[in-house]
């Protein structure tokens, strides 16, 4: 049972270039998310998704898509790099069902430079 | 957007004293999670808090939460230098899918 993984853990762009951040997950949530995390800012929530073909936008949408095809899968496209989303992501998952107040499973992060 | 802010922002303390971190709002949330990140890792869940007034504790960590529902503490006592990390608080909006994560607390131990 490996969690929730994240691919690339470390990746360098040049503005203007897009990419696509990985994310599984082999529990069988339901619940996926992505954060990116800055210093002082906590995590902030960028989409997220409540089930395969069903996602939402959170506090920072701008300049990422997502989709959700799968259950396991939950990628994360940005889609023209901007030093601006130099950051580290992190893609979480949860079990939904009794109650709202589940625990988020985090992957190592992803730690992505824009130059 | 409801913010919880958590305060202090860095703490460094020797091993073997008591601290006590905080996280505020002015949102009424329906139970707050506390996380412990460690560098290089992403956070992980240490307690989850659902009634006003509630005390949990975790060996040496006491966590309370707010009577309003609003506010949050986590208390350690005798720190160790294994308690090292970033403490994030985060809050849920009665159900609505989406954490409202704290500012975060960078705390050290110093053996």
């Amino acid at each position: 049972n490996a969690g929730v993984t994240q691919t690339p853990k470390f990746q360098v762009l040049k503005t203007g270039q897009s990419m696509t951040l990985q994310c599984a997950q082999d529990m069988n949530h339901e619940y996926m998310s992505w954060y990116r995390q800055d210093p002082g800012m906590g995590l902030r929530l960028i989409h997220y998704s409540v089930g395969a073909g069903i996602t939402d936008q959170g506090e920072v949408p701008n300049g990422y898509n997502v989709s959700r095809s799968t259950t396991e899968d939950f990628p994360l496209r940005l889609l023209s790099a901007a030093p601006s989303q130099t950051s580290v992501y992190f893609c979480a998952s949860s079990d939904t069902s009794g109650g709202s107040y589940n625990e988020q499973f985090f992957g190592p992060g992803t730690r992505l430079t824009v130059l | 957007t409801q913010l919880l802010e958590q305060s202090p922002q860095f703490l460094s303390i020797q091993e073997g004293e008591n601290l006590t971190v905080y996280c505020n709002s002015s949102s009424v949330f329906s139970s707050l999670q506390w996380y412990r990140q460690e560098p290089g890792e992403g956070p992980v869940l240490l307690v989850t808090v659902v009634t006003g007034g509630e005390v949990k504790k975790l060996k040496r960590l006491t966590f309370q939460f707010g009577d309003a529902r609003k506010d949050s503490s986590l208390h350690i006592t005798a720190a160790q230098p294994g308690d090292t990390g970033l403490y994030l608080c985060a809050g849920d909006n009665f159900g609505n899918e989406k954490l409202t994560f704290g500012t975060g607390t960078r705390l050290t131990i110093i053996p």
